[in-house]
């Protein structure tokens, strides 16, 4: 099984919108709904930020939204924040009962 | 307090076996499900498996089955990563998280685990 793909990188400046898409295949992604997105920052452990393709779990900002269209999900951080800067990473459930974590994608806040 | 708090940094050689843990607390161990998640050094994460502590059901990515062995401990409320020959390769972070449904988000995350394979 093949990691689910980001972009490598990404980067906004102070107060803009950024996105982050996942993109697997009608297997993991577009088969489920269960699609979560994790921020982790250097030496720390992952943070869920976004569960089921779009639940905020309570804590994280509302500027954190998820969506997803087809086989493709979308991380969106808007009013972008100097803290937001960070590696973040999708996942899914599949069809073979397990998981499959993206590749990763490290926003850098100008 | 909900926490997953994972074993101490290991230093091993190749060959050797290895155990380390993951504690949970301040839930209901048996209905929840425990990933283990590696991140080597530099890299992505990397879902190796999961497991229910309610009824033992296990599985595991096909790039780590017959690599590791996942098991829990219901009475002391923790779950297991066990090597019994490690490799060079074997070094890296370990995550343990756990999710409501084995498909569901990882809500909560263990602090990890550093893994050294060198001789």
């Amino acid at each position: 099984q093949s990691a689910l793909t980001q972009p490598a990188s990404v980067s906004g400046s102070p107060g803009q919108s950024i996105t982050i898409s996942c993109t697997g295949t009608s297997s993991d992604v577009g088969g489920y709904n269960y699609v979560s997105w994790y921020q982790q920052h250097p030496g720390k452990a992952p943070k869920l930020m976004i569960g089921e393709v779009s639940n905020r779990p309570s804590g994280v900002p509302d500027r954190f939204s998820g969506s997803k269209s087809g086989n493709t999900a979308s991380l969106t951080i808007s009013g972008l924040q100097a803290e937001d800067e960070a590696d973040y990473y999708c996942t899914s459930y599949t069809s073979s009962g397990g998981r499959l974590f993206g590749g990763g994608t490290k926003l850098t806040v100008l | 307090e909900v926490q997953l708090v994972q074993s101490g940094a290991e230093v091993k050689k190749p060959g050797e076996s290895l155990k380390i843990s993951c504690e949970g607390s301040g839930y209901s161990f048996t209905s929840y499900w425990i990933a283990w998640v590696r991140q080597m050094p530099g890299k992505g994460l990397e879902w190796m498996g999961i497991f229910y502590p309610g009824n033992s059901n296990t599985r595991y990515s096909p790039s780590f089955q017959g690599q590791v062995t996942i098991s829990a401990d219901k009475s002391i409320s923790t779950a297991y990563l066990q090597w019994s020959s490690l490799k060079a390769s074997d070094t890296a972070m370990y995550y343990c998280a756990r999710s409501t449904y084995v498909g569901s988000a990882f809500d909560i995350w263990g602090q990890g685990t550093m893994v050294t394979v060198s001789s």
